[in-house]
């Protein structure tokens, strides 16, 4: 089975700091995916990777930039964390042909 | 631009019941179709995927149904328990030309509880 994993279940930041949350994924997946999930809000996509060292915005990409140096590897960056980024964060992956789309457990950040 | 709706927004039955999520979407263009269960505070597990040249996918008690042409997909769950309470989200994602590189666009979900 694949596995999603993200470095932490739950974050607490102060405004202002620089955050970085990693997604590691073991099935050799070129997709990799940050989505934002808010109440009433849904899930929203941040930004999204197709290969190592490419990515694309998604519909919500401001104050956030991500990082894909190794293929397994896809990190969402808060360079200026704000109160406003207080979300559930969840990362997924997938391979391009069959669109199955694997999710992570998220991490519940929390900026004050 | 793709937009998911799903409705209802909430439901709650007995245990025992068969029920319908429902799912709708504006661009008929999709590669598929896929169906997450939530659980609180929890990631998403995948439950049925739909490929866009099916019109339905079984697992167990569940049933997934995709009718392209009108924009829809219901879930249906035979003799409902405790444990399929959750929220439900559906998720399609776009032809795969161009540039949708497996991008999903979700609906809202249904927050099912399923009492004893």
């Amino acid at each position: 089975d694949v596995k999603v994993t993200q470095s932490s279940r739950y974050l607490v930041k102060r405004t202002g700091e620089k955050v970085f949350l990693e997604c590691v994924q073991d099935m050799d997946h070129e997709n990799m995916f940050w989505y934002r999930q808010d109440p009433g809000l849904g899930l929203r996509l941040i930004y999204f990777s197709y290969d190592v060292k490419m990515k694309e915005k998604g519909d919500i990409p401001e104050g956030y930039s991500v990082s894909r140096e190794k293929k397994e590897r896809f990190s969402l960056i808060l360079e200026s964390a704000s109160t406003n980024q207080t979300s559930m964060y969840l990362c997924a992956s997938s391979l391009p042909t069959s669109g199955r789309g694997f999710f992570g457990p998220g991490t519940r950040l929390t900026v004050l | 631009k793709q937009e998911v709706t799903q409705i209802p927004a909430a439901l709650s039955v007995p245990e025992g019941e068969n029920l319908v999520l429902n799912c709708s979407f504006t661009d008929s263009a999709i590669y598929n179709l896929q169906w997450f269960r939530q659980d609180p505070g929890k990631g998403l597990t995948s439950l049925l995927l739909i490929q866009s040249s099916q019109r339905e996918q079984t697992s167990g008690r569940l049933n997934a149904s995709l009718d392209k042409s009108s924009g829809r997909s219901t879930l249906y769950i035979a003799a409902s328990q405790p444990g399929d309470s959750a929220t439900y989200l559906c998720a399609v994602r776009l032809g795969a030309g161009g540039t949708s590189y497996g991008k999903l666009t979700f609906g809202q979900g249904t927050i099912l509880t399923v009492h004893p």
